[in-house]
This record gives structure tokens, C-alpha cells and sequence, in this order.
């Protein structure tokens, strides 16, 4: 089956720097991937769509300049939290399709805890 | 976007009981999942299910797209069903999903 990574699974950093997450699929190829961020006890919220070989689409209240996003092969996005403060602190998500399924199904990565402190 | 709504918010089952969650969209999708997440927070991809009805063990699900709802039965349930169920759509020609608001099941024994 389709399998998405992310690395790290967990990262802790200090108030004022950057921090990168990787989103990779493994077995299959994807135009398009999406990124996600959970807050405890509640649901996932999109955060912006990656799309390979051009600029991401942020949705409605998300700084772009804040949440940089990086599509640069049909295997690897990555987001970068820059400037991190303690209210960055959550669960972010990662998920793709492979393009060439004429379904509509997306494959989950397992997920990055970033805490700020 | 769609608008996903999910019910129950939350779910105690003794061990062995079935139990059927539902969810409701605002819409007509052409993507519907459903997923588990477990204590560690990763989605587990449950069933891709548009429309018609899909089983895997235990599990199976039900989408009415002409009536735009989605139901998940749990039958026999195990105290490793526990965590929170969501399901999430989409519409249109668009890739971006929506998730509903999650079920909180607890399985006890």
C-alpha cells in the first residue's frame, strides 16, 4: 500500500528558531500533497496545499511567511516553522496522492509533535 | 468547502458490543475516508469510500452519497478499537479535504 513519511516524529525547540519537517512518500509519486495541523482534542485543520514545482496554497488565516512550504520533487515536500513561538507548539500532518490513481484517496504520514518551549 | 459533522462526539462500549458511527456532509463528495487515530496521534486509513458499502474484518462501512451520509460499524468491538474516529471529505474537482469533528471511542473491558 501507499505509505507517507515524516520526519522527525518528534522535535523540541527553542522560541525564536526554525524548524523543518519532511513529508515523504515512499512508493509512489505525488503532485500535490497537503499539510495539516492538529491542536490536543481536536480535528485536523489544512493548513495549505504543496504542489510540486510551484507555490504552495495557504488556506485562510495561515502566514505563508511563517509555514514555508517546499515541493521541490514528486517524493518531498517539507515545512518550515520559522521564527517558532510557544503557540506553534501542535501536531502537523502530512498527506499526498498518488497521481496516477484516478481515485481521490489520500495516504497520511504519521505525524510531527513540535513543541516550542 | 464542505462542512463534515460526526456523531457521536464520544463512544463507551463494553468489550464485544457494536457500534455505528455516523457521519453527515453537507455536500456530495467524491472522496470520503474514514481513519483511526490511535494514541500516538497517526491516521490509520480505514476505508476510500465515495459511495457503496466496503468490509475489512470487523469493520465495515456504508456511504450514501444521493443522501450525503456515511456510517462505520464496529462489530465485537476490542479494547485496541479505542481512540478517536474521524472521517473526511471532499467535493467538486477539489483534493482538499475536510475532517469532521472526530468520535471519542473508549472500549473497556
Amino acid at each position: 500500500g501507499a505509505v507517507v513519511s515524516q520526519h522527525p516524529s518528534r522535535v523540541i525547540c527553542k522560541s525564536g528558531t526554525s524548524v523543518k519537517i519532511e513529508c515523504r512518500s515512499l512508493d509512489f509519486q505525488a503532485t500535490t500533497m497537503f499539510w495539516y495541523r492538529q491542536f490536543p482534542k481536536q480535528s485536523l485543520m489544512l493548513m495549505a496545499t504543496s504542489n510540486e514545482g510551484s507555490k504552495a496554497t495557504y488556506e485562510q488565516g495561515v502566514e505563508k511567511d511563517k509555514f514555508l512550504i517546499n515541493h521541490a520533487s514528486l517524493t518531498l515536500s517539507t515545512l518550515t516553522v520559522t521564527s517558532a513561538h510557544p503557540e506553534d507548539s501542535s501536531f502537523y500532518i502530512c498527506s499526498a496522492r498518488d497521481w496516477t490513481d484516478s481515485s481521490y484517496e489520500q495516504y497520511f504520514g504519521p505525524g510531527t509533535r513540535l513543541t516550542v518551549t | 468547502g464542505i462542512q463534515v459533522e460526526q456523531s457521536p462526539p464520544d463512544l463507551i462500549l463494553q468489550e464485544g458490543a457494536n457500534s455505528t458511527l455516523r457521519c453527515n456532509f453537507s455536500d456530495s463528495v467524491n472522496n470520503l475516508q474514514w481513519f483511526h487515530q490511535n494514541p500516538w496521534g497517526q491516521l490509520i486509513n480505514l476505508f476510500y469510500i465515495p459511495s457503496g458499502t466496503k468490509q475489512n474484518g470487523r469493520l465495515s462501512a456504508t456511504t450514501v452519497a444521493t443522501e450525503r451520509y456515511s456510517l462505520l460499524y464496529i462489530s465485537s468491538s476490542q479494547t485496541t478499537d479505542s481512540g478517536v474516529y474521524f472521517c473526511a471529505g471532499a467535493s467538486g474537482g477539489y483534493q482538499k479535504v475536510t475532517f469532521g469533528t472526530g468520535t471519542k471511542l473508549q472500549v473497556i473491558p
